[in-house]
């Protein structure tokens, strides 16, 4: 059974540049969720979707942004990048009705912005 | 706002217990859950507490009181493949409230 897989798994661009990050949720979960992860720290919340709408954003501005697909699959965009984005960025799979349990997590992307 | 504190870093030697603290202050939330994470790879979900009280999984227990605003993760008969970071995490309650905030982190080195 195929966890949360994302792709790419490292990335390396130039300030001012768009990026487009992918994520394949756990199978038989509907909900996927990004998150911003800079080093030692922990998981940051940027969004989540559902029934690919965003039902919930954290403090990230509007340079993030994200899809969700018919088959749960989803995409964050960043546009503008800033050096400060560099981070690994991870996509956390769930089930709605479950949403109190736990999130499958993928090993995520990691963005370098130079 | 919420917040969630750790110790952040943490070293036991390996067989014997550790504990992982985690105060948090929050409104309101549905429960504490504890994730795992190796260097360089996913978070891993360990465990969560929706009530008050002690859950055990294997070598693993977590607990919460809600009225000391304060949980923790228990590791017994450590293994040097559990050195990681180890986060708290909280799901406010409300309606419109799905994300999953996380604490810092606390780093556990097991050494032999």
């Amino acid at each position: 059974d195929a966890g949360v897989t994302q792709s790419p798994t490292h990335l390396i661009k130039t300030r001012g540049q768009q990026v487009t990050l992918r994520c394949s949720p756990k199978s038989g979960h509907d909900t996927v969720s990004w998150y911003q992860q800079a080093l030692g720290q922990g998981p940051q919340f940027i969004f989540q979707y559902y029934e690919e709408e965003e039902r919930q954003r954290g403090n990230f501005p509007d340079r993030f942004s994200g899809h969700q697909f018919p088959n749960y699959s989803s995409e964050l965009n960043v546009n503008a990048l800033l050096l400060g984005d560099s981070a690994l960025y991870l996509c956390a799979s769930s089930l709605a009705r479950k949403a109190n349990y736990g999130y499958t997590f993928g090993s995520g992307t990691r963005l370098t912005v130079v | 706002g919420q917040s969630l504190e750790q110790p952040s870093e943490v070293t036991a030697v390996e067989g014997a217990i550790v504990q992982i603290n985690c105060t948090y202050q929050t409104s309101g939330f549905y429960g504490l859950s504890w994730y795992q994470q190796h260097d360089g790879g996913a978070p891993t979900f360990l465990s969560y507490n929706g009530l008050d009280g002690l859950e055990e999984t294997g070598r693993f227990s977590s607990f919460l009181s809600r009225s000391d605003s304060y949980g923790y993760l228990l590791l017994q008969e450590l293994q040097m493949k559990d050195s990681a970071s180890y986060f708290c995490a909280v799901r406010l309650s409300g309606a419109g409230s799905y994300q999953l905030t996380f604490g810092k982190g606390t780093k556990l080195s097991v050494i032999p």
